[in-house]
C-alpha cells in the first residue's frame, strides 16, 4: 500500500469541526484514499473514500489535494461519540480488499 | 450496526490448542476478510475469501486457515496456538472487485492464549 502518515493524536472541542490530516505522497494515479475509524472495543467502521474529487456523505467530508499527496477528513460538528482512532488507508490497486492499517490518529473530542 | 456477527465474543485457550472463530456476513456480501488486532496496534490482514476460495493472504503462517461456506459465512481456524496469538480477531464483509475495500466489520472475537 502507499505509505500513509498521520499524527498520533488530536483533540477537538465538542461541536467544532475536526480536521484529520493524512499524507500519502507515494500514492499512484489509480489508488483511492479510504478512511475508517475504530471506537474503543468495537470493530473498525468505514467512513468514506475518494480518488481525486472531494467527497461528502452523512458522516464526513474528504478533501484531497490536487496533487493527491495528502488528504483531510473533516467531521463538521464533532460529538463525544466521534472519539476514536481514525485510519487513513491507501490500498494497492491490484490487491482489492487487503486493507493495511497503520497506527492512525487518536481523536479525543472534549466537552 | 453493520449486520456482521462474530462468535464467540470472548475465548480463552491454552498454548498448543486449536480454535475456530465464526463470522456471518452482511446480507448480500460474498467476500469475507479476516484481521488480527494485537493490543494497541492497528488490525493486520490475515486473508480474504471470495466464492469459497482464498483470495489473498497476509504475512501469517499456514496454521492460520479459513473456510467460506455457500451462504458466505466464514470460519477462521488457528492450530497450535501460541501466546502471541492473543488478540482481537475481526472479520469484515464486502462486495468483490472494486468495492472490496469498503468493508463492514463485526465486533470481533477476543482470544486469550495462556
Amino acid at each position: 500500500d502507499a505509505k500513509t502518515t498521520q499524527p498520533p493524536s488530536m483533540d477537538c472541542a465538542e461541536g467544532r469541526a475536526a480536521n484529520l490530516p493524512c499524507n500519502h505522497s507515494t500514492i499512484s494515479g489509480n489508488e483511492y484514499v479510504y478512511w475508517y475509524r475504530q471506537i474503543h472495543s468495537q470493530g473498525p467502521q468505514y467512513i468514506i473514500h475518494g480518488l481525486k474529487n472531494n467527497e461528502t456523505n452523512e458522516m464526513a467530508s474528504l478533501i484531497i489535494t490536487e496533487d493527491r499527496k495528502s488528504s483531510t477528513l473533516i467531521l463538521p460538528h464533532a460529538t463525544l461519540r466521534d472519539t476514536a482512532v481514525y485510519y487513513c488507508i491507501v490500498p494497492l490497486y491490484n490487491q482489492g480488499g487487503k486493507l493495511i492499517f497503520g497506527q492512525g490518529t487518536e481523536l479525543s473530542v472534549k466537552p | 450496526e453493520t449486520g456482521v456477527t462474530q462468535s464467540p465474543t470472548h475465548l480463552i485457550k491454552t498454548r498448543g490448542q486449536q480454535v475456530t472463530l465464526r463470522c456471518s456476513s452482511q446480507s448480500g456480501h460474498n467476500t469475507v476478510s479476516w484481521y488480527q488486532q494485537a493490543l494497541g496496534q492497528g488490525p493486520q490482514f490475515i486473508f480474504q475469501y471470495y466464492r469459497e476460495e482464498e483470495n489473498g493472504r497476509g504475512n501469517f503462517p499456514p496454521r492460520f486457515s479459513g473456510l467460506q461456506f455457500p451462504n458466505y459465512s466464514s470460519e477462521l481456524n488457528v492450530n497450535a496456538l501460541e501466546l502471541d496469538d492473543s488478540a482481537l480477531y475481526l472479520c469484515a464483509s464486502s462486495l468483490p472487485g472494486g468495492l472490496a475495500n469498503e468493508q463492514y466489520f463485526g465486533p470481533g472475537t477476543r482470544l486469550t492464549v495462556t
